[in-house]
């Protein structure tokens, strides 16, 4: 049961252009959601989070917007880098839950 | 600072051999936790510790143990190797005593198994 899913394997996008990573939950205890980014021969690196009581955070390029009706949030990069090219995974975790729960990640690709 | 360290980064077995992969960190975080990563199916709990001599079990901990001696170190050992163990493991680590939050991962053991 995937609680947790990224539907789009991969996605290909030209620099200084948006880039739209989704991700939908089944669980709705789920109360916390972060993205994780990953480059070859390295471990994942936190990126940003959101929790369940907000509907948008920003970091700079970084945008994660919640949508808890649809169960779906997603992450905006603007504009994005060829540096930015690496797998992204969504994660989400329940009130004084254990663990995360990870998607499959999505690869992206920036061309210059 | 190190940050979390892993051993071997690359480890070929026979099916039936035994070995653990050794996870560390430095930055004095309660939890710890070994994930696994496969193709198509994300980073997957295995087994995780809230402290020194606390243990429980993930998502996928059949093959596997673990124990915590020390609040730095989190060893998984393979028992018995079997071909579905080939994977890449990452083991993470996090400042909160649930690993929920922000966790901190290590540059991962690609482990191959014949």
């Amino acid at each position: 049961d995937q609680q947790v899913k990224q539907n789009s394997p991969s996605l290909s996008v030209q620099e200084g252009r948006i880039s739209i990573l989704n991700c939908d939950y089944t669980n709705s205890m789920f109360d916390y959601f972060l993205w994780y980014k990953k480059y070859p021969a390295e471990g994942p690196t936190f990126l940003i989070s959101i929790s369940s009581i907000k509907d948008k955070n920003e970091d700079g390029r970084f945008t994660v917007f919640l949508n808890k009706s649809a169960k779906h949030l997603s992450l905006h990069i603007v504009p994005s880098q060829p540096g930015d090219s690496a797998v992204y995974f969504c994660a989400a975790s329940a009130p004084s839950g254990s663990r995360l729960t990870f998607g499959e990640g999505t690869q992206l690709t920036v061309n210059p | 600072n190190a940050g979390v360290t892993q051993t071997p980064k690359f480890q070929v077995l026979k099916t039936g051999q035994s070995m653990t992969l050794q996870c560390a960190q430095d930055m004095n975080h309660e939890y710890m936790s070994w994930y696994r990563q496969d193709p198509g199916m994300g980073l997957r709990l295995i087994h995780y510790s809230v402290g020194a001599g606390i243990t429980d079990q993930g998502e996928v901990p059949n093959g596997y143990n673990v124990s915590r001696s020390t609040t730095e170190d989190f060893p998984l050992r393979l028992l018995s190797a079997a071909p579905s163990q080939t994977s890449v493991y990452f083991c993470a680590s996090s400042p909160l005593r649930r690993g929920s939050g922000e966790l901190f991962f290590g540059e991962g053991s690609r482990l191959t198994v014949l």
